[in-house]
Parts: C-alpha cells; sequence; structure tokens
C-alpha cells in the first residue's frame, strides 16, 4: 500500500522569502515521487520528480525537493518565493505493484504576499 | 515537457443529456490514460484507467455506465457523461502516461449540469 501526507493544508508566505511545503510518505516498496502544481481551474503541472536518481531533485521555477528514506519524507522548498507561485500544492506517489496509479496528497495552498 | 490537451475546457448542460470530453497527448503517444475527478478543494481522484484498444478499468465506486470510456488511438481517450445529473457537476481532469511511466495532466474540464 502506498499514501501520501502533506502535512501542512495552507501555507502563507511573503513575497522573496523561503517556501516549504512538507510531505511524507508510505510505502512498501521503493517509491517514486513527484509534486504537482495546480492554479485555479487548471491541470496539473509536474514540478519535480524523484524516480530512485539523486535524492536531491531540482525542478522548474526554483523549486527542489530533497528524498530522505530515513525520514520517509519529500519535502519541497524555493528560497525566495514569487507571487505566481500562489497556487495548490500536491505531493504525489507512485510504487509497486500498482505502478501505475497514483497516490495523491490532499494538497497544501500557498498564498503570497507582496 | 509533454502536452496533454483537454477539452472542452468547460460545459454546461441540461440534466439528462450525455456530454464527452476529449483527452489527447499532443506530442507522445499513450497506451494509458487516466481520468479523474476533483470535488472543490479536495484532492484528485482516480475514476479509471483507460488502456487504448481495450476496455478500461474503473476504480471502486465509479459506474461504469455513467461513465463510458473510450481509447479509440494512442494519442486520444475519451469520457462520456451518460445521462448526466446535477450530481455529476464536477472537474474532470484526464493524464497521459508517456513511456518512463511519468504522468501528464490535461487542463481540466469544468461540467455543470443544470
Amino acid at each position: 500500500a502506498q499514501s501520501v501526507t502533506q502535512l501542512d493544508s495552507h501555507v502563507s508566505v511573503s513575497e522573496g522569502t523561503p517556501v516549504l511545503l512538507r510531505c511524507n510518505y508510505s510505502s512498501s516498496y521503493s517509491p517514486s515521487l513527484f509534486w504537482y502544481v495546480q492554479h485555479p481551474n487548471k491541470g496539473l503541472q509536474l514540478l519535480l520528480k524523484y524516480t530512485s536518481a539523486a535524492t536531491l531533485v531540482k525542478g522548474i521555477n526554483g523549486f527542489e525537493a530533497e528524498f530522505k528514506k530515513s525520514e520517509t519524507s519529500f519535502h519541497l522548498t524555493k528560497p525566495s518565493a514569487h507571487m505566481s507561485d500562489a497556487a495548490e500544492y500536491f505531493c504525489v506517489v507512485r510504487s509497486p505493484p500498482n505502478d501505475y496509479k497514483l497516490s495523491f496528497g490532499a494538497g497544501t495552498t500557498v498564498t503570497v504576499r507582496a | 515537457g509533454a502536452v496533454v490537451s483537454q477539452h472542452p475546457s468547460r460545459v454546461i448542460c441540461k440534466s439528462g443529456t450525455s456530454v464527452k470530453i476529449e483527452c489527447r497527448s499532443l506530442d507522445f503517444q499513450a497506451t494509458t490514460m487516466f481520468w479523474y475527478r476533483q470535488f472543490p478543494k479536495q484532492s484528485l481522484m482516480l475514476m479509471a484507467t483507460s488502456n487504448e484498444g481495450s476496455k478500461a478499468t474503473y476504480e471502486q465506486g465509479v459506474e461504469k455506465d455513467k461513465f463510458l470510456i473510450n481509447h479509440a488511438s494512442l494519442t486520444l481517450s475519451t469520457l462520456t457523461v451518460t445521462s448526466a445529473h446535477p450530481e455529476d457537476s464536477s472537474f474532470y481532469i484526464c493524464s497521459a502516461r508517456d513511456n518512463k511511466n511519468i504522468q501528464y495532466f490535461g487542463a481540466g474540464t469544468r461540467l455543470s449540469v443544470l
């Protein structure tokens, strides 16, 4: 079985300050992990992915995430928030035996204050 | 990244009518596509897995006669909501899986049934 817990339902930051979105996963096998972003009334855009290569993963728009097996975490960070980062963020896990199914976290809403 | 086109982006229909939603992978072939439903302020719920040339696999609790899926080619899957009712109003999102097992999402379809 696989599951994802996003520890914060809502994160509010000031523009120019760091962003941290926390995600813990549960998987019986070696997982693949993803972060997707969704802007209002839009589909999901892939920010970055971890698929058993380097544990520090760099994505688009300045985001990065670190896979920590000992902590079963995959937190998403960005050093300096931009107004355009305001959106919903989903942490997603995929693992065998259902290697095609994604399990989504509940999502974290990010607001950015000017 | 890969592009998935979903059409229409928004549809309003009368109760009892059927609505077809298209999902196309524009720059890659997808033997497998997925259909999700998203309720307001919630995460994505997988409805069904669409396999090219074969029957779709539905998740538990999803009525296959209500939500008809056709995956006639490697780049197109359609979801038809038959005899739509107000409770079917929702945001429907498709995704297509590439040959590296990464899912790319469409922009979603907002269905409103009057």
